[in-house]
């Protein structure tokens, strides 16, 4: 069974600093995807960024970069020019090619004005 | 298009009634999903399913049951509530390939007293 670590409950960052927060996992499988969600107070999930496991390259999406290192099984996402409105909660995600889906316990970003 | 939408928005239920989590997705999704999240915790899978009349266990299936009649719904029974079901349950979909991303619903607070 895939399980993935999450191994910073929280986490604090100074408006527009960077931070980075942790994610591993473990997988037998070699073909799968990995997630960042987002989820602010209102619950609602929101997908920051993904990775498709065969991609060397890290992905990017704006201020949002993931440092994906498959042989470590490690996803670690970093934000940068932190904004206020980036306070929440970060769920790391694993899916595999079957679909099946796992996610971490999450970590509680604080953005500090 | 409504996304993915779920019913009722809270409940509480007694120890030991039952009763069904609705939802539906208009977007023709094959993949469809059940988590509840715990407070302060990450989301854990419940059931999935890959299509119609095709439906698999999560990590915590103890105490629901699902069924998939048709690509749209995607309906939670529990049976016997227990206090540990307290819990906030999302429901989520995706289309037939594992690297897009899940799309939630608002999510559903069962309380059981």
């Amino acid at each position: 069974a895939q399980t993935v670590t999450q191994s910073q409950p929280e986490m604090s960052v100074q408006e527009a600093e960077t931070v980075t927060l942790s994610c591993t996992y473990d997988t037998s499988e070699s073909d799968y995807y990995l997630f960042w969600y987002k989820q602010p107070p209102s619950r609602q999930m929101i997908l920051v960024i993904r990775q498709e496991a065969y991609k060397q390259q890290n992905a990017t999406e704006n201020r949002f970069s993931v440092n994906f290192q498959k042989a470590a099984k490690s996803f670690s996402l970093k934000i940068s020019d932190s904004q206020l409105g980036d306070a929440a909660m970060y769920f790391c995600a694993y899916r595999s090619n079957a679909g099946k889906s796992t996610f971490g316990d999450g970590t509680t970003l604080t953005v500090k004005p | 298009n409504a996304g993915v939408t779920q019913t009722p928005k809270f409940r509480i239920l007694k120890i030991g009634q039952s009763m069904t989590l609705q939802c539906a997705q208009d977007m023709n999704h094959n993949y469809m999903y059940w988590y509840r999240q715990d407070p302060g915790m990450g989301l854990k899978l419940i059931y999935y399913s890959v299509g119609a009349g095709i439906t698999d266990k999560g990590e915590v299936p103890n105490g629901y049951n699902v069924s998939r009649s048709t690509t749209e719904d995607f309906p939670l029974r529990l049976e016997l509530a227990a206090p540990s079901q307290t819990s906030v349950y999302f429901c989520a979909s995706s289309p037939g390939q594992a690297t897009y991303e899940q799309y939630f619903g608002p999510g559903t607070r069962l309380t059981v007293t």
